[in-house]
Parts: C-alpha cells; structure tokens; sequence
C-alpha cells in the first residue's frame, strides 16, 4: 500500500494529557498537511509543511499544538493539554504539486 | 467565515439517474477547485478538479461544472450507482496557497 497512513487511528484520552499523531505521506510527496474534521464540517486546515519546513499555520492551530517534520518524510501532531473541544477525526494529506491532496484515513481523538 | 458553502446536507437519487451536487464559494480569488468524497471511517478520496480557466472537466461518470461569475460549482454523477453513496465535499485553493477550503459536504445516498 503506497498511500498516505497514520497512527493510531483510534485516541481516547483524559482531559489535560498529550497526544501524538504519526503522519507517513506518499513517499514520493515532499507537501505534507495536517487538517481537522469535526462531525457534519469538512475538514479544516491546520498546517502544511514543505519538505521538512513548516511554512503555514493555521490560528486553528494554537500554542498547545506543535507539528514536526523533522526530515522531510513523517509527520507528527502532538496536542499538548488536551480539552475536550479537542476531539475530533485529524486528517493528513500529503501532495506533489500545488494541486490534488491525498489523504490518510485519519486518526479519530475523543477526549474525555 | 465560510467561504465555500455546501448548502443541501443530503441528497436522495434514485440509481441510474443523475446525482447533482452543487457548491458555493465568495472568494474571487479561489482559482482551483476540488471534490472529495468520504465514507464513514476512512480519509477523503480525490474525485475530480477543475481549473478556473476552464468551465467543465469530466472523468468517465463525474463532471464538474464551473461558473465563476455565479462563483458556484457543481459535480453531476451519471449514471449513479449504489457504491456512490458516500459524503461529497468540494475544496477549494488560491495560486501558491497550499491550503484546501472545504464546504460542510452533502451525504448522498443512491436509492436502488
């Protein structure tokens, strides 16, 4: 399977714990993004890294999350204090050009 | 701030008949658009794009139709089949901007 994956797919955690997501884009794509859908929205921008350079942010996006891409090839989200309004499914998608995204199955967190 | 509008949050086609979905969008600027379709549990899957410099694309069953002056887009599916049924979400993206503006998405469901 040369799709987009990530992991786990599934996160139930505890008010005020963190998190962290994997991302594995297509390997050939050097555009990696991270989005998040909450039920009966589409999916909402978070960030987008190019090769291993963040280079857009979303205000979606607030100081206790943090995104790395530390050599151009995985991604990780990590969710720091996490609040219930946190839950949501976090998409990944990763692209070769400015145009289609493809997208990982998503890793659904539900905060209690 | 919704800048691309799904307006029908469901839509009921018999099989074998035309599924019309239709978007909205208020940003000029928007000059690539997009449509997703989601099942339950999995990532969005890339369907069909359209440039705004062109007013129709088609791939085998799907054709998208633009009209920038009317800034509306809409995706016909014919003939539908039972498989179609599934979450349509339209995109859309601005010249050198990575990020992808999604509309709410319209659950279609094709009828036997």
């Amino acid at each position: 399977d040369t799709g987009v994956s990530q992991d786990p797919r599934h996160k139930i955690t505890k008010r005020g714990q963190n998190v962290t997501f994997r991302c594995d884009p297509i390997s050939e794509h050097n555009r990696l993004y991270w989005y998040r859908q909450t039920l009966g929205q589409g999916p909402e921008f978070l960030t987008y890294f190019q090769n291993e350079a963040q280079l857009e942010k979303s205000r979606l996006l607030s100081d206790r999350f943090s995104a790395e891409r530390p050599k151009g090839s995985f991604s990780t989200l990590e969710i720091q204090r996490t609040e219930q309004g946190d839950s949501a499914m976090y998409l990944c998608a990763s692209s070769d050009s400015y145009n289609e995204q493809f997208f990982g199955p998503g890793t659904r967190l539900t905060v209690l | 701030d919704q800048q691309v509008k799904q307006n029908s949050p469901s839509l009921s086609v018999q099989e074998g008949r035309i599924s019309i979905l239709n978007c909205d969008y208020t940003n000029s600027m928007f000059d690539y658009f997009l449509w997703y379709k989601k099942y339950p549990a999995e990532g969005p899957t890339f369907l069909i794009s359209i440039s705004s410099i062109k007013d129709k694309n088609e791939d085998g069953r799907f054709t998208v139709f633009l009209n920038k002056s009317a800034k509306h887009l809409s995706l016909h599916i014919v003939p539908s089949q039972p498989g179609d049924s599934a979450v349509y979400f339209c995109a859309a993206s601005t010249q050198g901007a990575q990020k992808l503006v999604f509309g709410q998405g319209t659950r279609l469901t094709i009828n036997p």
